[in-house]
């Protein structure tokens, strides 16, 4: 079975600062793309960054980055000089592919709060 | 562009009445997905569709029907309503679900069942 697991549920991060939320994976794909997804108040999914497995770089976009240890099943978020719109539920989730389609397994997130 | 829109945003059912949940997108995505999302949990394949007039069971389909009649609308079904299936339903859709920079996959709002 393929899992995604996120062991912090909740973390709390000052305003400006930098914060790191954990995920690892199981699978014995060798395919396969990692995600980051980020869930306001509004419920909305919102997709933050995206990784390749196959490249070794680390992904980065503006604020966010991660950090990708294929070997380990890692794939953490860095969120840097944190802001209040940050507060959210972030939920890791890895894609396989199966025949014509893809597929999503989330993590159950983690609730990050940034305080002032 | 509208991207995903889920009807109705909010419906409260007693148990054994039926109903249907309508996902609609305008980006002419061929993959359409149906999640639900619960309290503590990662959200969770129900069935997904690869094409017009195609659907596939995914992680937990029982108690759930969908079509996909047009490429546009992704309909999903519950025949005879279950306090388990309170939930807080998610469409998706992805134009391209393999291994390319176009596989994200779009999220509409959500639906907030909850059957009594």
């Amino acid at each position: 079975a393929q899992t995604v697991t996120q062991s912090q549920p909740e973390m709390s991060v000052q305003e400006a600062e930098t914060v790191t939320l954990s995920c690892t994976y199981d699978t014995s794909e060798n395919n396969y793309y990692l995600f980051w997804y980020k869930q306001p108040p509004s419920r909305q999914m919102i997709l933050v960054i995206r990784q390749e497995a196959y490249k070794q770089q680390n992904a980065t976009e503006n604020r966010f980055s991660v950090n990708f240890q294929k070997a380990a099943k890692s794939f953490s978020l860095k969120i840097s000089d944190s802001q209040l719109g940050d507060t959210a539920m972030y939920f890791c989730a890895f894609m396989t592919f199966s025949g014509t389609a893809s597929k999503l397994t989330f993590g159950t997130g983690t609730r990050l709060q940034v305080t002032l | 562009n509208a991207g995903v829109t889920q009807t109705p945003k909010f419906r409260v059912l007693k148990t054994g009445q039926s109903m249907t949940l309508l996902c609609a997108q305008d980006m002419n995505h061929e993959y359409m997905y149906w999640y639900r999302q619960d309290p503590g949990m990662g959200l969770r394949l129900i069935h997904y569709s690869v094409g017009e007039g195609t659907t596939a069971k995914g992680e937990v389909p029982d108690g759930y029907n969908v079509s996909r009649l047009k490429k546009q609308n992704f309909l999903l079904g519950l025949e005879s309503a279950a306090p388990s299936q309170t939930s807080v339903y998610f469409c998706a859709s992805t134009h391209h679900p393999g291994t390319s920079a176009y596989n994200e996959q779009f999220f509409g709002p959500g639906t907030r069942l909850t059957v009594l």
